[in-house]
């Protein structure tokens, strides 16, 4: 089965500085998804990114990128330029290229941005 | 586009008793997803639905949650008897086709005391 582990359970960051949150997973699959999750007080899961497994290239949406290291299987997520709108908490999740397709949440990390 | 619609956004009930939620997906959405999400921890996979058949239900504690999509449209996430440890977001999502973003709810927050 697959895990996702999310060990900060909490960080802060200065508005406009640049934060990195750290996930790992584990897999025995080599095709899958890798996503960020950011969910604000009105609990809706909102997508921040995306990575599919076998794109080399780390994706990038505007203000936050990740650096994935499928061999490390690591997924971090860089929000640069923080906002407080930002402030929330989040998940990181796997899901399989075939087969079922439920997300694999980690525990999540609450993002707290300082004025 | 109307995203995916939750009800109630709060419930308190007591223990033993019973309670359902309800979800509406964005329409022509095929797979319909709950997800329970315990304070504290990641939301969990209760139970997927492709249309209106079950596709995985593998972690739903069966002996008390219930679920049905009539039309594969609407569904209800049902709790009876309810436990202490349901307290829990319950997490509607759903998704147009294979391999494509999850649109969430904002689910419903129960409370079993």
């Amino acid at each position: 089965a697959q895990t996702v582990t999310q060990s900060q359970p909490e960080m802060s960051v200065q508005e406009a500085e640049t934060v990195t949150l750290s996930c790992t997973y584990d897999t025995s699959e080599s095709d899958y998804y890798l996503f960020w999750y950011k969910q604000p007080p009105s609990r809706q899961m909102i997508l921040v990114i995306r990575q599919e497994a076998y794109k080399q290239q780390n994706a990038t949406e505007n203000r936050f990128s990740v650096n994935f290291q499928k061999a490390a299987k690591s997924f971090s997520l860089k929000i640069s330029d923080s906002q407080l709108g930002d402030a929330a908490m989040y998940f990181c999740a796997y899901r399989s290229a075939g087969g079922s397709e439920k997300l694999v949440f980690g525990k999540g990390m609450k993002l707290t941005v300082n004025p | 586009e109307a995203g995916v619609a939750q009800s109630p956004r709060y419930k308190i009930i007591e223990k033993r008793q019973s309670v359902a939620f309800w979800c509406n997906p964005i329409s022509g959405h095929a797979t319909l997803y709950w997800y329970q999400q315990i304070l504290g921890q990641g939301p969990k996979l209760l139970i997927q639905f492709q249309n209106n058949g079950v596709v995985d239900d593998s972690q739903l504690p069966k002996d008390r949650f219930s679920a049905e999509r009539l039309k594969g449209v609407d569904s209800t996430l049902k709790i009876q008897p309810a436990k202490l440890e349901d307290s829990a977001v319950y997490l509607c999502a759903s998704t147009p086709r294979p391999n494509t973003e999850a649109f969430f709810g904002q689910g419903t927050r129960l409370t079993v005391v």
